[in-house]
């Protein structure tokens, strides 16, 4: 069974800090996928990384692919209150394209 | 271009009652998959319909069941409702495993 974990699953942080979210798994994934969720809406695709050992930015935000394909982090750089929302790591299987998500980490920025 | 969309998006049934759930997926999408999100938690995959056939299936019971039609529409269907079904079902389209679009999700209360 493939799991993913998330740390930290709460983060209350000051508008204008930095902090990073860690996703990692024992299993290895075609691709690795980041979402954010708002309260009573779906979850909203991010970035997809392929590669090992990719980075990826957009904008504030950047994610990284671990080497081994098995692990991911999101960093963002001088939050601001609009990132606040519930951020889901994705795996995605080989050949197939069932989604094994993370636990999520519930994000809020205090203006 | 419309983004996936779900029906109804929110619903109360009583406990031993079926409901039926229903989505269009993305323009030009032929894969439809469900998942079933608790409060707090992470997605967690139901099944995946691809050429109007069930390609995946992740571990839920038999209760649950579903259909596409040739249009790529999808269904899923509940029988005997139990009190822990009540969740947000979150219906989401692809064409590869480079990222899934979700619908806003039908929030099923069982009662």
């Amino acid at each position: 069974t493939q799991l993913l974990e998330q740390s930290p699953q709460f983060l209350s942080i000051q508008e204008g800090e930095n902090l990073t979210v860690y996703c990692n798994s024992s299993s290895v994934f075609s691709s690795l996928q980041w979402y954010r969720q708002e309260p009573g809406e779906g979850p909203v695709l991010l970035v997809t990384v392929v590669t090992g050992g990719e980075v990826k930015k957009l904008k504030r935000l950047t994610f990284q692919f671990g080497d081994a394909r098995k692990d991911s982090s999101l960093h963002i750089t001088a939050a601001q209150p609009g990132d606040t929302g519930l951020y889901l790591c994705a795996g995605a299987g080989f050949g197939n394209e069932k989604l094994t998500f993370g636990t999520g980490t519930r994000l809020t920025i205090i203006p | 271009d419309a983004g996936v969309t779900q029906s109804p998006t929110h619903l109360i049934k009583t406990r031993g009652q079926q409901v039926t759930l229903r989505c269009s997926p993305k323009s030009g999408h032929d894969t439809v998959s469900w998942y079933q999100q608790a409060l707090g938690q992470g997605p967690q995959f139901i099944f995946q319909y691809y050429e109007e056939e069930e390609r995946q299936r992740g571990n839920f019971p038999d209760r649950f069941s579903g259909h596409q039609f040739p249009n790529y529409s999808s269904e899923l269907n509940v029988n005997a409702l139990l009190l822990g079904d009540s969740a947000l079902y979150l219906c989401a389209s692809s064409l590869d495993n480079l990222g899934a679009f979700f619908g806003q999700g039908t929030r099923l209360t069982v009662v």
